[in-house]
């Protein structure tokens, strides 16, 4: 596709189970970002890959947290024994290189509910 | 003292009057960006600068580097455009984005 695409939409999840964020960023996009938005919040940075290696994970909030790219493409996020303040938007972006000139493109989000 | 703050938070107005939404920040940047937020959670960027002025469309975006300060101007306002607007900077040396609150705009017809 043209743009980012993260699936699911929507995610409702029992406390205590795991979840798996998907994120499909741009094709040959090399830098690819995740980001968490609670309601009424900005974005929060959560960790950023160059390629298949994440260079930044100093975002990720907890050691519940933890995002793979294993071959520089698609991303995966992972919650593990979601808590109800994981509930949020989880933002994947990308960008065309690395470089602070370099404009990202995001997408839809994954709208996560702990219930 | 966030290192990016927006103004203002909330913003009405009726159909077709002029919009400005005014973004500050303290850090040395190298781009800064505007951003719109649609209900849902969709984010799409509008603008990068890194100086001067563009137009897209109804949208007009400026910069002051000197004076650290950016603007996002829509001009002929619809209720479409109701979502909320978001600036966020690029550091001068580092990958990440730092973010305003965003600013909530609806547009009544």
């Amino acid at each position: 596709g043209a743009g980012v695409s993260q699936s699911p939409r929507y995610k409702v999840a029992k406390r205590g189970q795991d979840v798996a964020l998907r994120c499909d960023p741009i094709s040959g996009h090399v830098s690819l970002f995740w980001y968490q938005q609670a309601l009424g919040q900005g974005p929060e940075f959560l960790t950023y890959f160059q390629n298949e290696a994440q260079l930044d994970k100093s975002g990720l909030p907890s050691d519940r947290f933890f995002a793979e790219r294993p071959e520089g493409s698609v991303s995966t996020l992972k919650i593990q024994r979601t808590q109800q303040e994981d509930s949020a938007v989880y933002l994947c972006a990308s960008s065309l290189a690395y470089g602070t000139y370099t404009e990202a493109f995001f997408g839809q989000g994954t709208r996560l509910t702990v219930v | 003292k966030n290192e990016v703050e927006q103004s203002p938070q909330n913003l009405t107005a009726q159909e077709g009057e002029f919009i400005t939404i005014n973004c500050s920040y303290s850090v040395g940047i190298s781009a800064l960006h505007w951003l719109q937020q649609h209900p849902g959670g969709g984010i799409v960027s509008l603008f990068m600068l890194s100086s001067g002025k563009k137009k897209h469309g109804r949208l007009i975006a400026t910069i002051n580097i000197q004076e650290k300060h950016s603007s996002l101007h829509i001009t002929a306002s619809h209720p479409r455009d109701s979502a909320v607007y978001i600036c966020a900077v690029r550091l001068d040396s580092n990958y990440q984005l730092i973010w305003g609150a965003g600013t909530k705009l609806i547009i009544k017809p």
